[in-house]
């Protein structure tokens, strides 16, 4: 069973950088995509990117210009960095794993609540 | 980016009703890529439904998904107990994929 457990500061100055690291178990992070998603308390879903286990990124246009994943197939972990956060940047963050082909997002983290504030 | 919009907002069932959750894409969707998820308090979501009618591993068979181009639907035949939660929807065919803003399903 692929299991995926989020980690990083669960507080951030705003104009600093958010620093998020998923750890994946019970399966290989080779050939499959792997997602960043957010939800803003009491709100909705939004897809933050993708990185493929070579590196191969896609991002949310919207958040692109402060964005970067990164990958480390040795310790099967991958990352994501937000920068110049802001107050509108206060979320749970997840992790999550696609399936491939047609299947979505079908292995999640848990999420972990990232504040932004002074 | 495509825009999904869910109705209703909120949706005020009884245990054992028929729930009927739409989706309404602002630009034709494959319907190999889109997916239906269900969210309780506290929990990640959990994948239900892709390929617009495949269940996943593990759902149960009162789910159902179907549709295509813009128009799709989520059918739960009869709402069980943990069945109330918060369901959305996710397109996945362009980048960024996006979701819908959520339906409440409540127990009435």
């Amino acid at each position: 069973q692929v299991q995926l457990q989020e980690s990083g500061p669960g507080l951030v100055k705003p104009s600093e950088t958010l620093s998020l690291t998923c750890t994946v178990s019970g399966g290989s992070i080779s050939t499959y995509y792997w997602s960043w998603i957010r939800q803003p308390a009491g709100k909705g879903l939004e897809w933050i990117g993708r990185i493929y286990s070579s590196g191969s990124t896609n991002y949310n246009p919207s958040l692109k210009s402060r964005v970067t994943m990164s990958v480390d197939t040795s310790k099967n972990q991958f990352s994501l960095k937000l920068s110049s956060v802001t107050a509108a940047d206060t979320a749970v963050y997840y992790c999550a794993r696609e399936g491939g082909g047609w299947v979505p997002e079908d292995y999640w983290g848990q999420g972990t609540l990232v504040t932004v504030s002074s | 980016e495509n825009v999904l919009t869910q109705s209703p907002g909120t949706l005020s069932l009884s245990p054992g009703e028929r729930a009927t959750l739409s989706c309404r894409a602002s630009q034709s969707v494959s319907s190999s890529y889109l997916a239906w998820y269900q969210q309780k308090p506290g929990q990640a979501p959990r994948l239900l439904i892709c390929g617009a009618s495949s269940r996943a591993t593990g759902i149960p068979d009162r789910f159902s998904g179907s549709g295509s181009g813009t128009d799709f639907t989520l059918t739960i035949s009869r709402l069980e107990p943990e069945d109330f939660a918060v369901y959305y929807c996710q397109q996945y065919d362009n980048s960024p994929w996006t979701f819908g803003q959520g339906t409440k399903v409540e127990i009435k």
